[in-house]
């Protein structure tokens, strides 16, 4: 099955720094890639996601890469605020109508005021 | 985007009891619904596929006599604990998928912490 890795564990940034979180996972059949962010006592939230057929997508102050070749993506958040403190789970998904998700173990986004 | 809600948001019962918790979707139908288990500071563990008019898909090592799913309506999935023990105690959350281009999108409940004294 599906294994994703989730780098680092923990981040810990100046408010205004970009902060990067790295994923990759190991079945090349995977071809959906969506992040959650999940505060506190909360459920997760999608954030961003991105399909084998496009390189990049950004939206506002967050962005997503994807390398099929070398099965990773990322996660970057440019100008963090404090408000983007949270857990930040990356996922992976094949298509054929399997729609569920193998998530990573999570990033922990310390944003220091 | 589409909207899940679960209720109760929390609850607190006796070792022993029974406790339901709902997921519904707001705005959308959905024949499939997701049930995962959070620990603290880990990552979500699916338990079961919840499926509208049948039974239940429960993942390997999740007992399905304790952990009661039924799948009544097109916006109703319900989970009962059954006989709570301490060590049921966890975060809840459900999911639906939802078509989008390409593809499925997940979304997710706010969760239910549940905690069994």
């Amino acid at each position: 099955g599906e294994n994703v890795e989730q780098h680092p564990s923990t981040l810990s940034v100046q408010e205004g720094d970009s902060a990067v979180i790295k994923c990759t996972y190991s079945d090349s059949a995977s071809n959906y890639f969506p992040w959650y962010k999940q505060e506190l006592g909360k459920g997760p939230q999608l954030i961003i996601d991105i399909r084998s057929n496009v390189g990049e997508k950004k939206d506002q102050r967050i962005a997503v890469t994807l390398n099929k070749t070398a099965k990773h993506f990322s996660l970057h958040i440019t100008e963090t605020q404090p408000e983007d403190s949270a857990v930040y789970f990356c996922a992976a998904s094949t298509g054929g109508g399997s729609y569920i998700p193998t998530f990573g173990r999570g990033t922990s986004l310390i944003v220091h005021p | 985007g589409a909207v899940v809600s679960q209720h109760p948001s929390w609850v607190i019962c006796k070792s022993g009891t029974s406790v339901k918790i709902e997921c519904r979707s707001l705005d959308f139908q959905a024949t499939t619904m997701f049930w995962y288990r959070q620990f603290p500071k880990q990552s979500l563990m699916l338990m079961a596929t919840s499926n509208e008019g049948s039974k239940a898909t429960y993942e390997q090592g999740v007992e399905k006599d304790k952990f009661l799913i039924n799948h009544a309506s097109l916006t109703l999935s319900t989970l009962t604990v059954t006989s709570a023990h301490p060590e049921d105690s966890s975060f809840y959350i459900c999911s639906a998928p939802v078509a989008s281009s390409g593809g499925y999108t997940q979304y997710f409940g706010p969760g239910t912490r549940l905690t069994v004294l």
